[in-house]
């Protein structure tokens, strides 16, 4: 079974753009969770969404947002970037809510804002 | 409020046994999970506890009490392989939604 996947691995960005990240979970799993990893903060939640309905969110501007599609795959879109928001952006997936079944992550986009 | 503490760094020689501590205080608790994150890799996932007692997985245990609102893992016959990150992890009531500590940097040593 294929692990989650995100794309693309490594960005390079100017401070104002926008940036669109891309996460497909593992087969059969509905819920998706973004976080934001970065040295000072270590990692912390953006946002999760479930069967394409956003269930929770983080304490982060509305700079960020994400989307969920039906057939599970999310992306994030941060806008207006700011030097900030360097860092690894991580997507998880899970089968289900609560229970046992833990969050599964994929590798992360490393973003840098130049 | 969420609040998640670990050690920042940890020492351990190799074939020895090491004990890495999380404290919580969180408005909801359905559940806490360890990971290993390696430097410039993806955190993977370790175990999970929801109710107090030990849970062991081969070399790793954790153990988890939730009227202190701690837990612990457990690793034995450390290796080499096992420098990393150490995450502690509390879900809430709400979603599948984690909030970590900063993580615990162990390094093992020959």
């Amino acid at each position: 079974k294929a692990g989650v996947t995100q794309t693309p691995r490594y960005l390079i960005k100017t401070r104002g753009q926008q940036v669109t990240l891309s996460c497909s979970p593992i087969s059969g799993h509905r819920s998706v969770s973004w976080y934001q990893q970065t040295p000072g903060q270590g990692l912390q939640f953006l946002f999760e969404y479930f069967s394409e309905t956003q269930r929770n969110k983080g304490n982060f501007p509305g700079r960020f947002s994400g989307r969920q599609f039906s057939n599970s795959r999310s992306e994030m879109n941060v806008s207006t970037l700011e030097l900030g928001d360097s860092a690894l952006y991580l997507c998880a997936s899970s089968s289900g809510t609560g229970g046992s079944q833990p969050q599964h992550f994929g590798d992360g986009t490393r973003l840098s804002i130049l | 409020g969420q609040n998640i503490d670990q050690p920042t760094e940890m020492t351990a020689t190799e074939g020895a046994i090491v004990q890495i501590n999380c404290t919580y205080q969180t408005s909801g608790f359905n559940g806490l999970f360890w990971y290993q994150q390696h430097a410039g890799e993806a955190p993977t996932f370790l175990s999970y506890n929801v109710l107090d007692g030990l849970e062991e997985k081969g070399r790793f245990s954790s153990f988890l009490s939730r009227s202190k609102g701690y837990s612990y893992l457990l690793l034995k016959e450390l290796q080499m392989k096992d420098s990393a990150s150490y995450l502690c992890a509390v879900r809430g009531n709400a979603g599948n939604m984690l909030t970590f500590g900063g993580g615990t940097r162990l390094m093992v040593k020959p």
